[in-house]
């Protein structure tokens, strides 16, 4: 069946450090793509997401690439802020807008001054 | 506009006993799905309703059901409640627009099971 692996966490970064996080996926075909984000005491809320090989889904600076090759999907952000620390989900779907998706355990990010 | 809201925030039941969770979708949307998140782990599916009937079920046992109202709102019930329901149950709704709508989810009910 589908799954979705990532990096294990925690992760803490200082202020304006490179983030990456790593996910790699296992799925017939051609799912969608997607992360998501949980802020303490809340729910998930869509990051980004990529629909086919090669898409590039971006938001709020935060950027992913689909890799059929490599079937992996990295989060990736060029500066990070302290805002910004949170529990990244990884996630897929065989419907293009999540209707069932099957997700990873979570990276926890934590961003210090 | 609100989105996703669920209730109750919190809940303790013991071993044994039924437990029932609600969920209002965001304005305009027609589908909901559920989700149980262990403590450390990610969402699991559960189930998806869409006119007020069951689409979609992942690997969860009969003792989890559900149901849609007209209005579009979604109950999860749970029975004989076991040690390890313990978790953070999510709502999460879509649009009619299957083209365009990505689900947006509730901030979910914690379900603690002594």
């Amino acid at each position: 069946g589908d799954s979705v692996t990532q990096m294990e966490g925690p992760v803490t970064l200082s202020e304006e450090a490179f983030l990456t996080i790593n996910c790699t996926y296992t799925a017939t075909g051609y799912p969608s793509l997607f992360w998501y984000v949980q802020y303490p005491g809340e729910g998930l809320q869509l990051l980004l997401k990529a629909t086919k090989a090669d898409d590039k889904g971006s938001n709020k600076g935060f950027e992913a690439t689909y890799r059929k090759e490599t079937t992996s999907f990295h989060l990736e952000k060029g500066s990070v802020q302290v805002s910004d620390s949170a529990v990244y989900f990884c996630a897929l779907s065989r419907d293009t807008n999540a209707g069932k998706s099957t997700f990873g355990d979570g990276t926890t990010l934590t961003v210090k001054p | 506009d609100a989105g996703v809201t669920q209730s109750p925030t919190h809940l303790i039941k013991t071993r044994g006993q039924q437990v029932t969770l609600r969920c209002s979708p965001k304005s305009g949307h027609d589908t909901v799905s559920w989700y149980q998140q262990a403590l450390g782990q990610g969402p699991q599916f559960i189930f998806q309703y869409y006119e007020e009937e069951e689409r979609q079920r992942g690997n969860f046992p009969d003792r989890f059901s559900g149901h849609q109202f007209p209005n579009y709102s979604s109950e999860l019930n749970v029975n004989a409640l076991l040690l390890g329901d313990s978790a953070l149950y999510l709502c999460a709704s879509r649009g009619r627009d299957r083209r365009t709508d990505t689900q947006y989810f509730g901030p979910g009910t914690r379900l603690t099971v002594l």
